[in-house]
């Protein structure tokens, strides 16, 4: 079973920040926070990852609470091509292998015109 | 290559033939995954191969459901007696040497349909 929780679907205006929540509330301490996207027949994309501290990349920005039970991940200025499924997933460092591989439904963000 | 590629990327067979499904990982990565997505749901891990090491099959749902890695690279995953609940969408990932901290990158996929 998916050890993250996220809301099965989200709207947001093109050209506004997309805010993407996700639970990991028994996350532990050794656990990355992981986000992919899945964009309609094609397979799942990385986005970002992070473990306590803010991440920010060229895609977009994770921001990890400070108990690290819960994230967001924010598109900036979101686009219609960013109409996807956006799965939360959490990892730990030292597991690798098939620890912490499993991808809930995820998050199918739709951005309106 | 330049990303994970999977042949075929669409399948259809008859219930009851065996299917074999391919997946060439990046050059170089030592970890590949494979994934099966049935319609309107999440990933469900397969299995896990790392370099020489025993391949992790612990996700896979049933005896008819195999898969090799020969020479470290390409695997194959072979599907006997197919039937109709084994329709799904097959991903293939792989990652430089298999650490928890790494990305993982995704082919696009083989529908399989099973008539």
């Amino acid at each position: 079973d998916a050890k993250t929780t996220q809301p099965p679907s989200m709207d947001c205006a093109e050209g506004r920040a997309a805010n993407l929540p996700c639970n990991h509330s028994t996350i532990s301490g050794n656990e990355y926070v992981y986000w992919y996207r899945q964009i309609h027949s094609q397979g799942p994309q990385y986005i970002i990852h992070g473990l306590k501290n803010n991440e920010t990349n060229e895609m977009a920005s994770l921001i990890i609470t400070e108990d690290r039970k819960s994230s967001t991940l924010i598109l900036p200025h979101a686009t219609l091509r960013d109409t996807a499924v956006y799965y939360c997933i959490v990892r730990a460092y030292s597991g690798g292998g098939a620890d912490g591989l499993t991808f809930g439904k995820g998050t199918h963000l739709i951005i309106q015109p | 290559g330049a990303g994970v590629s999977q042949s075929p990327s669409n399948k259809v067979t008859e219930k009851g033939k065996d299917v074999e499904l391919r997946c060439d990982p990046i050059s170089g990565h030592t970890a590949l995954y494979w994934y099966r997505q049935s319609l309107g749901q999440g990933l469900e891990f397969l299995i896990y191969f790392q370099g020489n090491s025993a391949p992790d099959k612990s996700g896979l749902p049933s005896d008819r459901f195999s898969a090799e890695r020969t020479g470290g690279s390409v695997s194959t995953l072979t599907i006997q007696r197919t039937q109709q609940e084994d329709s799904a969408v097959y991903l293939c990932a792989s990652s430089l040497s298999g650490q928890g901290n790494e990305k993982l990158f995704f082919g696009s996929g083989t529908q399989l349909s099973v008539l």
